[in-house]
């Protein structure tokens, strides 16, 4: 069974601060991430997309890929109470359905 | 661009009804599409996956004859929820990969359906 492993949280950081949210996965051979964000009651966006090791930058946004240690991260600096939400980490599924596999997702706080 | 569309958002009917949900690319061909329900405070889960011109392919323990897909176009996915039961109500969310892409997926605002 391929997984991601996300931490539930809640992750509660202050208005300013840069939020740290990091996910696991199970196969090795995972080439392509994605990180969603999902406001309470709405449906999934996308985020970030990641497919070679390092970073990635988009805005406030930076997805950090480590495929040697499996984990995939995503730091939002400049925390805004408008990000308070779950964000969910997906890791593109084997063969060429399409699936992604998706973590529980964690759940940010941003206080002011 | 990459939106995708769905209708109804929101719908309440009777037990033993069947509700049809729509699932729309509206600025890319989606040769692939996906159905989640998610339940409230739970992770997502797929449902099935529907190929364009193709039958769709269901996870294990998804009723196919309950939960009817149909992908006519590269722009148009169907669910219908076939005689449904309170038990049924969730939030469905379809998905769609953009043909040719990087595997990206673009969901839909989601549909809420209520069964009485």
């Amino acid at each position: 069974q391929k997984e991601v492993e996300q931490n539930s949280g809640p992750l509660s950081v202050p208005e300013g601060a840069i939020a740290s949210l990091n996910c696991t996965y199970s196969d090795r051979v995972s080439q392509s991430f994605f990180w969603y964000r999902q406001y309470s009651g709405k449906s999934p966006e996308l985020i970030m997309s990641i497919y070679s090791n390092g970073d990635k930058e988009d805005g406030r946004f930076t997805a950090q890929l480590n495929k040697a240690s499996q984990y995939v991260s995503l730091l939002i600096r400049d925390s805004q109470p408008s990000d308070s939400a779950t964000y969910l980490c997906a890791s593109l599924g084997p063969g060429n359905t399409g699936k992604l596999i998706f973590g529980q997702g964690t759940t940010l706080q941003v206080k002011p | 661009g990459a939106v995708v569309s769905q209708h109804p958002s929101r719908v309440i009917c009777k037990s033993g009804t069947s509700v049809k949900i729509e699932c729309r690319s509206l600025d890319f061909q989606a040769t692939t599409m996906f159905w989640y329900r998610q339940f409230p405070k739970q992770s997502l889960m797929l449902m099935a996956t529907s190929n364009e011109g193709s039958k769709a392919t269901y996870e294990q323990g998804v009723e196919k004859d309950k939960f009817l897909i149909n992908h006519a176009s590269l722009t148009l996915s169907t669910l219908t929820v076939t005689s449904a039961h309170p038990e049924d109500s969730s939030f469905y969310i379809c998905s769609a990969r953009v043909a040719g892409g990087n595997n990206e997926q673009f969901f839909g605002p989601g549909t809420r359906l209520t069964v009485l």
